[in-house]
């Protein structure tokens, strides 16, 4: 089964420290990986995706994801924190043809910026 | 539409009373899927569509729950005899097609819906 884990519940940055939010995969064959976030009250955001190539993918906002085959990370980051980064962020891969290769969601983390 | 829309954008309703969700996917998006939002369940997927047609309706969580698509855009989520425990956000997305998966979803903003 196609899946992401987010191992941290909430992580606490200082405004312009940099930031990164942690996610490792587990598929069978190619990953197709996605960056949410989600602010109060809303729906989920695309921030950035992993296909194929580059492993530094560049997304909204300024954030940033590393993909690595060999310790199958996909780690989000962000040079500079701001306060209104805090949200909640969500790691994903595609899952497989009898779900419609809908999204599979790790838990979630919380991010607080102060 | 610019977007995924979701009505109503909350909903309290009675136990045991029947709930209908809506959700009006992006124009052109043959791709619609159906998730859940549970404090503590994280986000759990419960359905999708390719055009009107839902291949495998297992991940709804009870014959209570139902969902239809008609026309390829509209869909509908309806839960019967709503329980407590059917709490939670029920989140729509739409994409172009369920065999893109490179393309990401896109997100309404959710029924918040609340058994009392």
């Amino acid at each position: 089964a196609q899946s992401v884990a987010q191992p941290e519940d909430q992580v606490n940055v200082a405004e312009g420290n940099p930031l990164t939010v942690k996610c490792t995969y587990s598929v069978s064959g190619n990953p197709y990986l996605f960056w949410y976030v989600q602010y109060p009250n809303r729906g989920l955001q695309f921030l950035l995706k992993y296909i194929t190539g580059d492993n530094l993918v560049k997304g909204s906002y300024g954030f940033e994801a590393e993909f690595n085959k060999s310790q199958t990370s996909f780690h989000l980051k962000k040079p500079s924190a701001l306060v209104s980064d805090s949200a909640l962020y969500f790691c994903a891969v595609r899952g497989s043809s009898n779900s419609g290769y809908a999204l599979n969601f790790g838990k979630g983390t919380s991010l607080l910026v102060t | 539409g610019a977007g995924v829309s979701q009505s109503p954008s909350n909903k309290v309703t009675e136990k045991g009373k029947d709930v209908e969700l809506r959700c009006d996917p992006i124009s052109g998006h043959t791709a619609l899927y159906w998730y859940r939002q549970s404090l503590g369940q994280g986000l759990e997927f419960l359905i999708y569509f390719q055009g009107n047609s839902a291949p495998d309706k297992s991940g709804l969580p009870s014959d209570r729950f139902s969902a239809e698509r008609t026309g390829g855009s509209v869909s509908t989520l309806t839960i019967q005899r709503t329980q407590q425990e059917d709490s939670a956000v029920y989140l729509c997305a739409s994409s172009p097609d369920y065999r893109d998966r490179v393309s990401p979803l896109h997100f309404g903003n959710g029924t918040r819906l609340t058994v009392t």
